[in-house]
């Protein structure tokens, strides 16, 4: 099946410094890709959706100068957590989707902000 | 805001069938019930997707009622690796890129 990757899959920054999050797929070239959030305990929010080659889509209440998402290839997305504070922390996820619209998503990555 | 309604939890003993519910009364003719799973700590894995028809594959079966207002996804053999919180989506493929909304799901407990 299809794989995705996340790097890294834990990381701990200070406040007020920025965290960059990658999102690959492996074996599919995918044409959009999704950032979702996770407190715990919680369900997954839906961030943003990103387009190979387009600004990212953003959701309702969700800051787009704070979360820098960029897709620059149909195998790569990488969101940028600007300023990171404590309040950020969370369990951030992508997925990916190909032609088929299936979403595949990957391990996370647990962002703790100190 | 989610579309489906989902038990909050349930339990299953290993090895029996696990049925899993879920209404979608308000499903669009264009929009799809999706099954994903999430094991504590990891990224959700999809497990099946139908329309109208009841599907099948080697995770699990899709039964989906005539007016599909509702589902029931049905894990035939259900072992302690099926612990997870289940989500039951329903998302239109052409409509934004096919965005999934997770509501709350079903906590699925399978206990020896």
């Amino acid at each position: 099946g299809a794989v995705v990757s996340q790097h890294p899959s834990r990381v701990i920054c200070k406040s007020g410094t920025s965290v960059k999050i990658e999102c690959r797929s492996l074996d599919f070239q995918a044409t959009t890709m999704f950032w979702y959030r996770q407190f715990p305990k919680k369900s997954l929010m839906l961030m943003a959706t990103s387009n190979e080659g387009s600004k990212a889509t953003y959701e309702q209440g969700v800051e787009k100068d704070k979360f820098l998402i960029n897709h620059a290839s149909l195998t790569l997305s990488t969101l940028t957590v600007t300023s990171a504070h404590p309040e950020d922390s969370s369990f951030y996820i992508c997925s990916a989707s190909g032609t088929t619209y299936e979403q595949y998503f990957g391990p996370g990555t647990r962002l703790t902000v100190t | 805001d989610a579309k489906t309604t989902q038990p909050t939890s349930m339990d299953c003993a290993e090895g029996r069938a696990a049925n899993l519910p879920c209404n979608h009364s308000t499903i669009s003719g264009n929009e799809y019930v999706y099954w994903y799973r999430q094991i504590h700590s990891q990224g959700p894995q999809y497990i099946i997707h139908g329309l109208k028809n009841n599907e099948t594959n080697e995770m699990a079966s899709l039964i989906i009622t005539e007016d599909r207002k509702s589902s029931t996804l049905i894990l035939p053999h259900a072992t302690l690796r099926d612990t997870a919180v289940y989500y039951c989506i329903v998302s239109a493929t052409t409509d934004s890129w096919g965005k999934l909304q997770f509501g709350a799901g079903t906590q699925v407990v399978v206990t020896p």
